[in-house]
């Protein structure tokens, strides 16, 4: 595998169901972000993690919650999701996160279609 | 706050067509834009990157244009063909936050 891959790429969900979407890069990069893509909307920044501690949370609500436990994975467990909730989430990496310091390119997955029910 | 507006939401245009796409951004400190492109249900593949500091960047039958001062960049897409269509996205990279922001898009079709 190489660059940036996300399971499941599909996922249909009840609100009361507990789920989580995985991410995984082989870029050996040290930042790692989640977007989310809601139809007819700009693309979201969600969190962003830097050496596997979160730096940004873009006042996501709390039924979204991710986890970064090495600089290659991360996840995003949801429960009691919303079915406004439904949209293409997208995982990227990069090589570092340096705020506004410096440019740092981003490299996305494929992304996990999400609806739910 | 930076805003990302792109023009027009929808294209449609006979195979052989050279065609624009617009973007336009509020706040003029960034470090680039970047054209990206992305087919139904997929991620995003990059176009082009333009630096803040340069006016253009062509690869192949594309080309992007960035004029900084009036918050303004172009896509240029020549001879376009059926396989150009999908859904081409404008982001900046912020300066001040080193967030990419991104437009809503411009879906592209490209009739035989």
């Amino acid at each position: 595998e190489t660059g940036v891959t996300q399971t499941p790429r599909h996922l249909v969900m009840g609100m009361t169901n507990k789920k989580s979407l995985k991410c995984e890069q082989h870029l050996g990069h040290n930042a790692m972000y989640w977007y989310k893509q809601s139809a007819k909307k700009p693309l979201e920044l969600m969190f962003v993690y830097s050496l596997e501690e979160r730096v940004e949370n873009n006042s996501v609500p709390s039924r979204f919650s991710p986890e970064c436990p090495n600089s290659s994975h991360l996840f995003l467990h949801l429960h009691t999701l919303q079915p406004e909730d439904s949209a293409l989430y997208l995982c990227a990496s990069s090589q570092d996160w340096a705020g506004g310091a410096s440019y740092n390119e981003q490299f996305f997955g494929p992304g996990t279609r999400l609806t739910v029910l | 706050k930076q805003e990302v507006t792109q023009i027009p939401a929808a294209l449609s245009v006979p195979e052989g067509e050279n065609l624009v796409l617009n973007c336009s951004f509020t706040d003029s400190a960034i470090y680039n834009l970047q054209w990206f492109r992305q087919d139904p249900g997929k991620g995003l593949t990059s176009l082009l990157l333009i630096q803040s500091s340069q006016r253009e960047q062509t690869s192949g039958r594309l080309n992007a244009s960035l004029d900084k001062s009036s918050g303004r960049s172009t896509l240029y897409i020549a001879a376009s063909q059926p396989g150009d269509s999908a859904t081409y996205l404008c982001a900046v990279f912020s300066s001040n936050t080193g967030k990419l922001i991104f437009g809503q898009g411009t879906t592209l079709q490209v009739k035989p």
